[in-house]
């Protein structure tokens, strides 16, 4: 399996935190994404960052890609309760079809 | 709300019924997709359709059968299934084409195998 492993597996903070999660993946890719779900609920497409981007901001969410380390990190500034939920980066190795492997996954909680 | 519309939300089925799984979407997207997702697991792709063409099938068992009628609809039809297929399905659809498509995804049927 190419699938991503994502760090760390649970994240707990206080409202107002920043909250930093991780991506590895093992091939080169075409671009990365990153999805957000609630619990019971469908994923909701956070981002996409191309590969030869390095740095991508929406809102309050920041992604950087290092395609030479194989990494990416997903940081969400001053977060709100809502933003509780798990987070997944996504790659796309780009060989058509708009394939999308999923990496493991971060739990992220905040606390009020 | 979300723009892809799944149906059912909730099935249990033996493991010799036959039944049906729904995906509805009116975003003009051309491509959708048919995930399975364990608890606590990322969602992982079964199959594509592309231009209501199957384009991508991952090795799935013959138990799963995909359909695309048209550009709007999926549907995943099910028959004899194991109870290890139990698992939230997700329906997702995006933009054809070549360049990086983001998705977007029903809320799920969760299925249930006795």
């Amino acid at each position: 399996s190419q699938q991503g492993e994502e760090d760390p597996q649970a994240l707990s903070i206080q409202e107002g935190e920043n909250a930093t999660m991780n991506c590895s993946y093992k091939t080169s890719i075409n671009n990365l994404q990153w999805y957000r779900q609630n619990s019971g609920r469908g994923l909701v497409h956070l981002i996409l960052i191309r590969s030869n981007e390095r740095e991508k901001h929406s809102g309050r969410l920041r992604v950087t890609l290092d395609t030479s380390k194989k990494s990416s990190s997903l940081l969400i500034t001053a977060s709100r309760a809502a933003d509780t939920a798990s987070y997944f980066c996504a790659t796309d190795e780009g060989g058509g079809g708009n394939k999308l492997t999923f990496g493991t996954g971060t739990q992220l909680k905040v606390e009020l | 709300d979300t723009e892809v519309t799944q149906t059912p939300k909730h099935l249990v089925m033996g493991m010799t019924n036959k039944k049906s799984l729904k995906c509805e979407q009116h975003m003009g997207h051309r491509a959708m997709y048919w995930y399975k997702q364990k608890a606590k697991k990322p969602p992982e792709l079964m199959f594509v359709y592309s231009y209501e063409k199957l384009s991508i099938n991952e090795s799935v068992p013959s138990r799963f059968s995909p359909e695309c009628p048209n550009s709007s609809l999926l549907n995943l039809h099910l028959h004899a299934l194991q109870p290890e297929d139990s698992a939230l399905y997700l329906c997702a659809s995006s933009q054809a084409g070549t360049g990086p498509q983001p998705q977007h995804f029903g809320d799920g049927t969760r299925l249930s195998i006795l």
